[in-house]
């Protein structure tokens, strides 16, 4: 079945960590973006992937890196997590096309303490 | 200006009630258009497509004024289960399709 997938699910983390959060799709889709979405507020785009090797900011600035080494996968790293941090991380996919719909992950919970 | 404008709510309205809302998009050279549905603290799930034409998918309606820049979602019959944020959805040709902030319906017994 086609999915797009997200690990950790929730993760409690001290200040200064290092963390990757995985995204993975089965759907072939050449497109992927990372979202961050605070309880109750609007999605913020903060990065996109036109495919392998394509990595570019999204509207909002955001101190985490992302690299796409393969189609299906798109992980999003955090080099020192900071309480700001404390978010939901939704990870997207979609194909090329103008207007394609973009599904979305079940996201990522995550708390610096 | 947000290139997409929803009215946050909360629309609080009976079960069996009709409700309307309304979103608004700023650029005008604006392809497609979607509503999303998005549940308490899970992700974003399509709704519906939205054709110039208008469509309806059973008790949801939503039409496009390409004159006017908005776009309209119509429930009727509300049910318990369409409480939720409803996103407006518009692809501007940018990287990635604009979200709407989201209008939230409560439907109460």
């Amino acid at each position: 079945e086609a999915d797009i997938y997200q690990t950790p699910r929730y993760l409690v983390i001290g200040t200064g960590k290092k963390i990757t959060l995985e995204c993975s799709q089965t759907m072939g889709h050449d497109k992927m973006y990372w979202y961050q979405q605070d309880p109750g507020m609007e999605l913020h785009l903060i990065h996109y992937s036109y495919g392998v090797n394509s990595t570019e900011k999204g509207d909002l600035s955001s101190e985490s890196t992302v690299s796409r080494i393969r189609t299906e996968h798109f992980p999003l790293t955090l080099e020192s997590a900071r309480p700001s941090h404390t978010s939901q991380y939704l990870c997207a996919s979609s194909d090329l096309g103008r207007g394609s719909e973009q599904f979305f992950g079940p996201g990522t919970r995550l708390t610096v303490l | 200006r947000k290139e997409v404008e929803q009215d946050p709510g909360p629309f609080n309205v009976p079960e069996g009630a009709t409700v309307a809302f309304n979103c608004t998009y700023s650029n005008s050279a604006s392809q497609s258009f979607f509503w999303y549905r998005q549940d308490c603290r899970k992700e974003p799930k399509l709704l519906m497509s939205v054709y110039s034409s208008g469509n309806e998918d059973g008790r949801f309606t939503a039409q496009l004024n390409r004159a006017s820049q908005y776009i309209s979602l119509l429930i009727r019959d509300s049910k318990l289960s369409d409480s939720a944020t409803y996103l407006c959805v518009v692809d501007t040709g940018r990287r990635a399709l604009t979200f709407g902030s989201g209008t939230r319906l409560q439907v109460q017994p």
